[in-house]
């Protein structure tokens, strides 16, 4: 079935540095989702991605919708405590939004 | 508040013990879904409605699993003689279907803040 992969897998850094993850599918993604979870909640989209090549932001963050559409990065400038939680990318695979997510990267920021 | 709830946020159980958990969606929302989330991985697709129909079914969800929306509102799921491998947080997640018109989009899934289930 479809997978997907994001690396790195968790992430350590500094109060203001910024940061960038990615994902990996092994099957054609025509919409590419961004989710965070903070501790104890349910997940929370970022950012939709609907077109190859997109590049799309969202105040601090910015996601590409990659050109062979089995990718996507996600970047967070400038991070800040309340970035921590766990990114997830996703993408909905059925006509009724069946939505696959990766396993997550797990991001903390040290102030 | 007017997101997604679930009742309740967790629950404890012994093993071979039927457990009920409950989701309230938003209130309108047709699509009704729910994942299975276990430790250090992202959300599973379960099961889905849309309004007090169930749709597909996935391969995880075992003849000991139920799910029900009787009215197209609320729904419940039911796990029957759980085991140690149910333990995992339950994510309910609801969205209003629109006509899609041409490109590409996403009905956004609004998740409630899931049932923490831990079968000893």
């Amino acid at each position: 079935g479809q997978q997907l992969n994001q690396s790195p897998q968790s992430m350590f850094i500094q109060e203001g540095e910024d940061v960038s993850m990615n994902c990996t599918s092994s099957s054609i993604f025509n919409t590419w989702l961004w989710y965070k979870q903070d501790p104890g909640e349910g997940p929370v989209l970022l950012i939709a991605l609907y077109k190859a090549g997109e590049l799309t932001s969202n105040g601090r963050l910015t996601a590409q919708f990659g050109i062979t559409r089995k990718d996507s990065f996600l970047n967070i400038s400038a991070s800040i405590p309340s970035d921590v939680g766990i990114y997830f990318c996703a993408g909905p695979k059925t006509s009724y939004d069946k939505v696959i997510f990766g396993p997550g990267t797990s991001l903390s920021v040290i102030p | 508040d007017t997101g997604v709830s679930q009742n309740p946020r967790h629950k404890i159980t012994k093993r071979g013990q039927n457990v009920t958990f409950r989701c309230d969606p938003i209130s309108e929302h047709n699509r009704l879904y729910w994942y299975r989330q276990t430790l250090g991985q992202g959300p599973e697709f379960l099961t889905y409605f849309q309004n007090e129909a169930q749709l597909e079914k996935s391969r995880l969800l075992s003849d000991r699993f139920s799910a029900e929306r009787p009215k197209g509102s609320f729904s419940t799921l039911e796990i029957q003689r759980t085991e140690q491998g149910d333990s995992a947080m339950y994510l309910c997640a609801s969205s209003l279907a629109e006509i899609r018109r041409g490109v590409n989009s996403y009905n956004e899934q609004f998740f409630g803040p899931g049932t923490r289930l831990t079968v000893l």
